[in-house]
């Protein structure tokens, strides 16, 4: 059974680096084909979808964040992180990772990490 | 990038109803539409896969159809618990795209 968790930082200031940790059990991102994708939903709107990692290292970014996204992992603690720098309001929202392997896309999501963005 | 135009985006409905929602997508996107479930402080719920399978635990009465460049997400005889907000996403091209949503609301 694939499981997945979100932590961060709850609330932070404008301008900071948002850190995100996506905690996970049921698959390895070391075997062919698995891969995390990070998606947001600011309070009351749709979803978005940030950024994928894989488990050859490759990351897709959403280019209309720039070059504000890192997305990394751990390997050996089946854990994948994102990094999102200079964040204003605008990226207040529910963070989610979401599970894909394969053939099939998000097929299983965190519950969610609230991040607040407020100076 | 691709956009995934939903429609409607809230529909009041009835319980038994038929209710049908529709993605169209600005390119050719395949099958690669999955639709989602989403209930109030909750994370959403993948329904449907590559445009037409029923995803793992999913109630018989959820459908997925492709017509061309669009695709509808059919809920066949509506149950309270099915009252939630939906969400298609094509993953045919990088970055992937969800639609706008659509809310459904008992009348």
């Amino acid at each position: 059974q694939v499981t997945l968790k979100e932590s961060g930082p709850g609330i932070l200031q404008p301008s900071h680096t948002l850190s995100l940790t996506c905690s996970f059990s049921g698959f390895s991102l070391s075997t062919y084909g698995m891969g995390v994708s990070w998606i947001r939903q600011p309070s009351g709107k749709g979803l978005e979808w940030l950024a994928s990692i894989w488990w050859n290292g490759n990351t897709y970014n959403n280019p209309s964040l720039k070059s504000r996204l890192t997305v990394s992992k751990d390997t050996s603690n089946n854990q994948a992180f994102l990094k999102v720098t200079s964040v204003d309001t605008a990226d207040t929202a529910t963070y989610y990772c979401a599970h894909t392997g394969g053939l099939s896309v998000m097929d299983a999501w965190g519950q969610g990490a609230s991040v607040t963005v407020s100076s | 990038d691709i956009q995934m135009t939903q429609s409607p985006s809230s529909m009041s409905v009835s319980l038994g109803d038929t209710v049908t929602i529709t993605c169209r997508a600005s390119q050719d996107v395949g099958i690669y539409v999955n639709w989602f479930q989403q209930k109030p402080g909750k994370s959403p719920r993948r329904m449907i896969y590559r445009a037409t399978n029923l995803a793992d635990g999913v109630p018989s009465r959820f459908s997925g159809s492709r017509s061309g460049s669009d695709y509808s997400l059919t809920i066949s005889s509506l149950e309270s618990e099915d009252v939630a907000d939906y969400h298609c996403l094509q993953y045919d091209e990088y970055p992937p795209t969800f639609g706008g949503g659509t809310k459904l609301e008992l009348k």
